[in-house]
């Protein structure tokens, strides 16, 4: 089954904290998309990783494929930076790209 | 260039009417399209999908269906609404394995 399972599914830090969100995969994929959603619904894409890392800004997102697992982390924390933070992953042969249950930020000043 | 379109943004329905969502892509061909749903408080739940015209996966059985008239057209409708479609609704496309791009989404709300 293709399932992608993200945590914590809400986190809460202080403005400059070192932020770290995790998720994990059921079977192999192509790649996966880290993306950001705000309040009105509307979806940023933040990074598509196959392999690696990434970094954009404060931003930085790395992928183990051997271990099914991806992170994303924010560096200096800011209260702009409160979102809700959505993994997604194409899965291999099924062609589908399935979302995990996000993880909703607060970054308080 | 690439993008996606969708509408409206917002809706208001009453119960056991129809709904017809639209979603159309520019500047790509026969990409795979797809249509999540999010309840309030939930995360995004894929619908459907399609890898081309005519061709349609669903994933969770349900009150809506959805049809691809054209290479980058999706098309979510429902025949009769019920209280529990509402929510946020968005409609996305991918190309290859690489590239994904999602519309603005609409928020449908059945009274």
């Amino acid at each position: 089954k293709n399932e992608v399972e993200q945590s914590p599914q809400n986190l809460t830090a202080q403005e400059g904290e070192f932020i770290t969100i995790n998720c994990s995969y059921s079977v192999g994929i192509s790649a996966l998309h880290w993306l950001q959603q705000h309040p009105g619904g509307g979806i940023v894409s933040l990074f598509m990783l196959s392999s690696g890392k990434k970094k954009h800004g404060r931003l930085i997102a790395t992928i183990n494929i051997q271990e099914k697992h991806s992170s994303l982390h924010i560096t200096a924390s800011h209260p702009r930076d409160s979102a809700v933070y959505i993994c997604a992953a194409h899965f291999q042969g099924a062609q589908k790209l399935v979302f995990g249950q996000g993880t909703r930020l607060t970054i308080n000043p | 260039s690439q993008t996606i379109h969708q509408w409206p943004a917002t809706l208001v329905q009453p119960v056991g009417s129809p709904l017809s969502l639209e979603c159309t892509v520019e500047g790509t061909s026969n990409p795979n399209l797809y249509w999540y749903r999010q309840a309030a408080g939930r995360g995004l739940q894929l619908l459907f999908y399609s890898v081309g015209i005519g061709q349609i996966s669903s994933e969770v059985p349900q009150n809506l269906s959805a049809s691809r008239p054209q290479d980058r057209q999706f098309i979510l409708s429902s025949k009769k609404l019920l209280l529990s479609d509402s929510g946020f609704y968005l409609c996305a496309w991918t190309q290859g394995w690489t590239e994904a791009f999602f519309g603005q989404g609409t928020r449908l709300t059945v009274v």
